[in-house]
């Protein structure tokens, strides 16, 4: 009974390159989140997302950053043009219904930008 | 704007001695609270969800009690086992997002 898989684990790019974070949530489970956790901060809501649908971007910042939850395959959070401020750990959840009662969390993706 | 603050920073116990963490929170119209607990280089792992002020919750070692303002996770005689991160976060009405605080870094030493 595999949990949230994320992947890749560590993710090094160069200023102005493109980052693919996936997202595979639990078995079953349709509703996926994504937060960003900055060094010396809390965890930050980015989107919340169902299939084939976002439900609150209100996270997200206006530009560079977009993400999906396709019907067949894992959520993307994809960030266009990173610089060095994009640089921190983002960890995707997954709950099997709207109301976060319990969220499921995976490992994240350490970004790091050169 | 919900908030939420954690105290404190970060705490060191023996083991064995009982202590609690405490959340102070703003919130406008509470749909939950939560406790997650998270070690370097993972993901928060699910503790708790408290609804409403006077109700509590029991894992093992662990309690957490919620009022109006704040909650707080008591921690009885710990293990060197227990030593993480516990975050604490908010969901406010007509949001499905969580508003978490920044944490409290504890360390149980043998």
């Amino acid at each position: 009974n595999a949990g949230v898989m994320q992947n890749p684990r560590h993710l090094v790019r160069r200023r102005g390159q493109e980052a693919r974070l996936r997202c595979s949530p639990m078995k079953g489970h349709s509703h996926v989140y994504w937060y960003r956790q900055l060094p010396e901060e809390g965890l930050k809501f980015m989107v919340y997302l169902q299939k084939e649908n976002i439900i609150d971007e209100s996270g997200m910042p206006k530009e560079r950053f977009s993400a999906e939850f396709p019907k067949e395959g894992p959520s993307i959070l994809r960030i266009q043009q990173v610089v060095r401020g994009d640089s921190a750990a983002y960890f995707c959840a997954s709950s099997p219904q709207r109301t976060n009662e319990k969220l499921f969390f995976g490992s994240g993706t350490q970004l790091s930008v050169l | 704007e919900d908030q939420v603050t954690q105290s404190p920073e970060a705490l060191r116990l023996q083991e064995g001695e009982s202590s609690s963490l405490n959340c102070s929170y703003t919130v406008s119209g509470l749909r939950g609270l939560f406790w997650y607990r998270q070690d370097p280089g993972k993901g928060p792992e699910f503790l708790f969800t408290l609804y409403s002020a006077g109700e509590e919750k029991e894992k093992e070692r662990l309690k957490a009690t919620l009022t109006k303002k704040e909650s707080f996770l008591h921690i009885t005689a710990p293990k060197p086992e227990d030593s993480a991160t516990y975050l604490c976060a908010v969901q406010g009405g007509g949001s499905e997002k969580l508003v978490f605080g920044k944490g409290t870094k504890l360390t149980v030493n043998p």
